[in-house]
């Protein structure tokens, strides 16, 4: 079984200062990581992934994500936020079940607030 | 190409009533995954559909149960409705490893 802990419920932050929302995991075998984005009122939007590869991946709106294995983390960061990029942002995942399923656990979640 | 539907967008229900809520999925994706998410907190798998079988479970009782058709759209539905199962209830599509790809979610309040 995996288990993912968002270390901070919320983060308060001025436009156009940087961030970092934080995520750490657990789990017994390999897994694949992502970050989702809910904005009031909505589902989840996926906001970017890691499967394989590069340990760091970037999203099309300035979002990045480094794993480091070693720590087991997958925070998420990016230099200068905007007004819109308030929201609640979720940490995810995913390992093989016995049924070969990819099933994602997520975090409580982050809620991003961006001040004037 | 279309996102995940679902429906409907808001439901009220008494305790003790059953419910049916309907899903959608992105054209081309087999896997569909339904969440429970509370007030406040992550979204909690319910269960998980590969072309029409159930594929997971997670820790939901057995009045929970849910149906793929052939065309990979889904339903949920809840049995013996409790005070509890108020939440926003979210529909997942995937390919794979691919990340799933949420629906806008129905609202249930259970009276």
């Amino acid at each position: 079984a995996q288990s993912v802990t968002q270390l901070d419920s919320q983060v308060p932050v001025f436009e156009e200062a940087p961030v970092e929302l934080r995520c750490n995991y657990s789990s017994s075998v390999s897994v694949y990581l992502f970050w989702y984005v809910q904005y009031p009122n909505q589902g989840l939007q996926l906001l970017l992934k890691y499967l394989s590869g590069s340990t760091l991946v970037e999203s099309i709106n300035g979002f990045e994500a480094e794993f480091n294995k070693s720590q087991t983390s997958f925070h998420l960061r990016k230099p200068s936020v905007h007004i819109s990029d308030t929201a609640e942002y979720f940490c995810a995942v995913s390992a093989t079940s016995s049924g070969g399923s990819y099933i994602p656990t997520f975090g409580r979640g982050t809620s991003l607030i961006v001040h004037p | 190409e279309t996102g995940v539907t679902q429906s409907p967008t808001h439901l009220i229900k008494t305790r003790g009533q059953q419910v049916t809520l309907r899903c959608s999925s992105q054209s081309g994706h087999n896997t569909v995954s339904w969440y429970q998410q509370a007030l406040g907190q992550g979204p909690q798998f319910i269960f998980q559909y590969y072309r029409e079988e159930e594929n997971g479970r997670g820790n939901f009782p057995p009045r929970f149960s849910g149906l793929q058709f052939p065309n990979y759209s889904s339903e949920l539905n809840v049995n013996a409705l409790e005070l509890d199962d108020s939440a926003l209830y979210l529909c997942a599509s995937s390919l794979s490893t691919s990340g799933q790809y949420f629906g806008p979610g129905t609202r249930l309040t259970v009276t």
